[in-house]
């Protein structure tokens, strides 16, 4: 079975433009959490959903950052205008309903906003 | 708040060394995760413990849970450059919908 899928890898872009990171949970799976990550704060919990649902989205640091899950097979996560201070590398994971709250990890999405 | 304290932040040893990272909270979780991140990649699962006093092992990787399930720790016997990494705990709450509380991480560096 294939993991989390995370698109784009590394996300270069310029202050003030609009970016899209996307992501695919692993099949079957009926949470999704976005992260961010940084050396500073470490690893943050932006938002996350159940059954396709948001749940919480207390971490999401500014209104310039949305998320939304149309379907149980696809996230994305904008943020607009993005600033220099948005870079990170942000983490997708899901999780299914059982008992033992394991979550799986994509490969992130590095981002530069210069 | 759940917290999860993580120590030491940063350690560097030499090959063969063993070493022991600890994972401590004042709340009681239902479950708790350790995870391996390599740089460049995702946090990757390396086991699971739910019951009070569990002890997991995983090659020279052993994990223990606390009784009050309250703490952990990981143990690595004969450490290896390949153990390099960053490790992180989660615990996790009796109702399995909420999110995972993680701790800030130990950065471990294994020199050969």
């Amino acid at each position: 079975d294939a993991g989390v899928i995370q698109s784009p890898r590394h996300e270069v872009t310029e202050m003030g433009q609009e970016v899209t990171l996307r992501c695919k949970p692993i099949s079957g799976h009926n949470s999704l959490f976005w992260y961010r990550q940084t050396m500073m704060r470490g690893l943050e919990l932006l938002i996350y959903f159940n059954n396709n649902v948001p749940i919480d989205d207390s971490g999401m640091p500014e209104d310039r950052f949305s998320a939304k899950m149309p379907n149980a097979s696809f996230s994305t996560l904008k943020i607009q205008p993005s600033e220099p201070r948005d870079s990170a590398v942000y983490f997708c994971a899901s999780r299914s309903g059982g008992n033992y709250n394991e979550q799986f990890f994509g490969p992130g999405t590095r981002l530069t906003v210069l | 708040t759940q917290l999860l304290e993580q120590s030491p932040q940063f350690l560097s040893i030499q090959e063969g060394e063993n070493l022991t990272v600890y994972c401590n909270s004042s709340s009681v979780f239902s479950s708790l995760q350790w995870y391996r991140q390599e740089p460049g990649e995702g946090p990757v699962l390396l086991v699971t413990v739910v019951t009070g006093g569990e002890v997991k092992k995983l090659k020279r990787l052993t994990f223990q849970f606390g009784d009050a399930r309250k703490d952990s720790s990981l143990h690595i016997t004969a450490a290896q450059p390949g153990d390099t990494g960053l490790y992180l705990c989660a615990g996790g709450a009796n109702s399995g919908n909420t999110p995972l509380v993680f701790g800030k991480g130990t950065r471990l560096s294994v020199i050969a």
